[in-house]
């Protein structure tokens, strides 16, 4: 298995220009999320997908849309990049049930605006 | 509000000494706690969970996380560092009120002396 892959790796945008960064995972999960990490604040949520069909809002969704496209697939787009989005975006997976609340993360997204 | 801290932004060990990295939490309903570990340039990696029963908590890596609720804290230890141990530590936390949600604390860089 791969586990939650996320593509590109690394990406430079102006600013206005518009990207969509790709997430998939193997291992059948429910609930997909997207972060950003900044330096010294951890990973903020953006947006969630707690199964198949539904998006939630997270602590940080404004600047961003969200697709669950399936049950493997979770994009995250920026319509129209600013500078304040450069971060490194991870994705992350976890089966929904009554005991299982650790998250699975992808190799992350390196996003510069400039 | 809900929140987790780690006091400590960056710490430095010498290779053999052991390692502790504080973690304490606010929330009022009884939490699921985890660490996670992150490589430069890497995703993140799940050390250690607790979710019920004995507080001492074992984990990969020689890592062991004790949960001390009259304290808030769920701090992460190991005895004597090895090189490789140099990262990035996370602490996350969950409750069942929050469903889906983890939230992470700031980091903590650990940086490892010859």
């Amino acid at each position: 298995n791969a586990g939650v892959t996320q593509t590109p790796k690394f990406q430079v945008l102006k600013t206005g220009q518009s990207m969509t960064l790709q997430c998939a995972q193997d291992m059948n999960h429910n609930s997909m999320y997207w972060y950003r990490q900044d330096p010294g604040m951890g990973l903020r949520l953006i947006y969630y997908s707690a199964s198949e069909g539904t998006t939630d809002k997270g602590e940080v969704p404004n600047g961003y849309n969200v697709s669950r496209l399936n049950k493997r697939e979770f994009s995250l787009r920026l319509e129209s990049a600013a500078p304040s989005q450069t971060s490194v975006y991870f994705c992350a997976s976890r089966i929904s049930g009554a005991s299982t609340y650790e998250q699975y993360f992808g190799p992350g997204t390196r996003l510069t605006v400039t | 509000a809900q929140s987790v801290t780690q006091p400590d932004i960056h710490i430095t060990v010498s290779e053999g000494a052991s390692l502790e990295l504080r973690c304490n939490y606010s929330y009022g309903a009884t939490p699921y706690l985890f660490w996670y570990v992150q490589s430069p340039g890497q995703g993140l990696q799940l050390l250690l969970k607790y979710f019920s029963g004995d507080t001492l908590v074992q984990g990969i890596k020689g890592f062991e996380a004790e949960f001390k609720r009259s304290q808030s804290s769920f701090n992460l230890r190991k005895p004597s560092v090895h090189w490789s141990d140099a990262a990035e530590y996370f602490c996350a936390v969950g409750t069942k009120a929050a469903g889906n949600k983890l939230t992470f604390g700031g980091g903590t860089r650990v940086l490892v002396k010859p």
